[in-house]
This record gives structure tokens, C-alpha cells and sequence, in this order.
């Protein structure tokens, strides 16, 4: 079975600058795809950025990129230059890569940007 | 058309009510799922369809029936609801829950049950 786990219940940081989101993850399973979604007061979870098990290189989506370390088994999610409307929960989460598989999320971390 | 659409987008009911939920896609993905999200906890699946056949119940109580009329379209149908129900209900859908295409969410139901 797979299991997601975030550390941070909360995380604070001041506009512009950077944070890392921790994301660590367990699986037998080879094959494997890893998520991370925000999730804004409103409800939606907007996707962000995608990892695939394979993939030789970090995942990078504007301002979000992901710190993958598969032999620590880790996908944190780094934001640049952050912005106020960064404020929102952020979810880390799993699936498989065979057949339709469910998406397994962690806790989630909630960021507060300050000005 | 990239988005999943939920209606209503809150809904009040009693315990002794019948209500829908629907959840639609024209993105042509191959799978839905319903998860139900509790206030402060991560989301938690209840049902997928795959190929508009019910492929994983998560041993949701049967005061939860899910239906798939189509490959465009899932509802969720409440009955006999508890207040302990009243949640986030997202839908969500995915081409082949692969990849970065991934899976895609419609914005949710929030429901209250009183």
C-alpha cells in the first residue's frame, strides 16, 4: 500500500521569497506517479506540478519545482519568489502507475505568505 | 473543455432526504472518482469508475450509491444521511490515472447535513 507523509502542519513565509514543502513517501511499487495539489479556501485542488517514478529530471512548472530524491524517497516542492495568493493548503499525493489507481494524499501543509 | 463540473456547489439536506450530486467531464477521461474531504484532513476516495464500470468502493455505507449513465457523467445519490456526513464531496476524473495528465478535480459540493 502506498502512504504519504508531510511533516508540516503549517509553514510561514514572507513574500518573495522561497519555501520548501516536505513530502517524503513509501511504496514497493516500481512505478509511480507523484502529485502536488494546492488547495485554496474555496475547495478546488488545483494541480501543480507532476513527478514520474522514472523521470531523470526534477519536475519544474514556473515558479514550482520539485525536489525528487528517489533513494530518500522524498518529493518536496519548492516555491520561488512567493506571492501572496500562494496562501493555501498544499497537498502532496501518490498513485500507481498500473490500471486505474486511486490518488492516495498526504495531510497536507498549510502556507501562510505574509507581505 | 479542460474541466470537471460539479453542481450544486452547496447543498443542505436533511437526514431523512434524497439528494444528487453530479459531477461532469467532456474531456473524454476514461475514469471518475468521488472522494469526500472532512474539514482539516486530506481527501479520502469513496468510489472510481473505470470505463463506466464501479472498479473501487472504498466500503463506503450504502446511504452512498454512486451511478455512471455515461462516460461523461457520475452522480453520487444520498439518502438517510448523518450529520457525520457533511463534507467536501470532490470529483474528480483522469485519462488513465497516469502521468502528468494525471487527474483533473471539479471545485466540489459542500454538503450539510442537519
Amino acid at each position: 500500500a502506498q502512504k504519504i507523509t508531510q511533516t508540516q502542519p503549517g509553514m510561514f513565509v514572507q513574500e518573495k521569497e522561497a519555501v520548501t514543502l516536505d513530502c517524503t513517501y513509501d511504496t514497493s511499487d516500481p512505478s509511480y506517479g507523484l502529485f502536488w495539489y494546492k488547495q485554496p479556501s474555496s475547495g478546488e485542488m488545483i494541480f501543480l506540478i507532476y513527478q514520474g517514478s522514472y523521470d531523470q529530471q526534477n519536475a519544474t512548472e514556473g515558479r514550482y519545482s520539485l525536489n525528487f530524491q528517489k533513494a530518500r524517497k522524498s518529493a518536496n516542492l519548492v516555491i520561488s519568489a512567493s506571492q501572496l495568493g500562494d496562501s493555501a493548503m498544499y497537498f502532496c499525493a501518490m498513485s500507481l502507475n498500473t490500471g486505474f489507481q486511486k490518488l492516495v494524499f498526504g495531510t497536507g501543509t498549510r502556507l501562510l505568505v505574509s507581505p | 473543455d479542460t474541466e470537471v463540473t460539479q453542481t450544486p456547489k452547496h447543498l443542505v439536506m436533511g437526514m431523512t432526504n434524497k439528494k444528487s450530486l453530479k459531477c461532469e467531464q467532456h474531456m473524454g477521461h476514461r475514469a471518475m472518482y468521488w472522494y469526500k474531504q472532512k474539514a482539516k484532513k486530506p481527501p479520502e476516495l469513496m468510489f472510481v469508475y473505470s470505463y463506466e464500470k464501479l472498479s473501487i468502493n472504498e466500503s463506503v455505507p450504502s446511504r452512498f450509491s454512486p451511478e455512471c449513465p455515461n462516460s461523461s457523467l457520475l452522480n453520487l445519490h444520498l439518502h438517510a444521511l448523518q450529520p457525520e456526513d457533511s463534507a467536501l464531496y470532490l470529483c474528480a476524473s483522469s485519462q488513465d490515472g497516469q502521468g502528468a495528465g494525471g487527474y483533473t478535480f471539479g471545485s466540489g459540493t459542500r454538503l450539510t447535513v442537519v
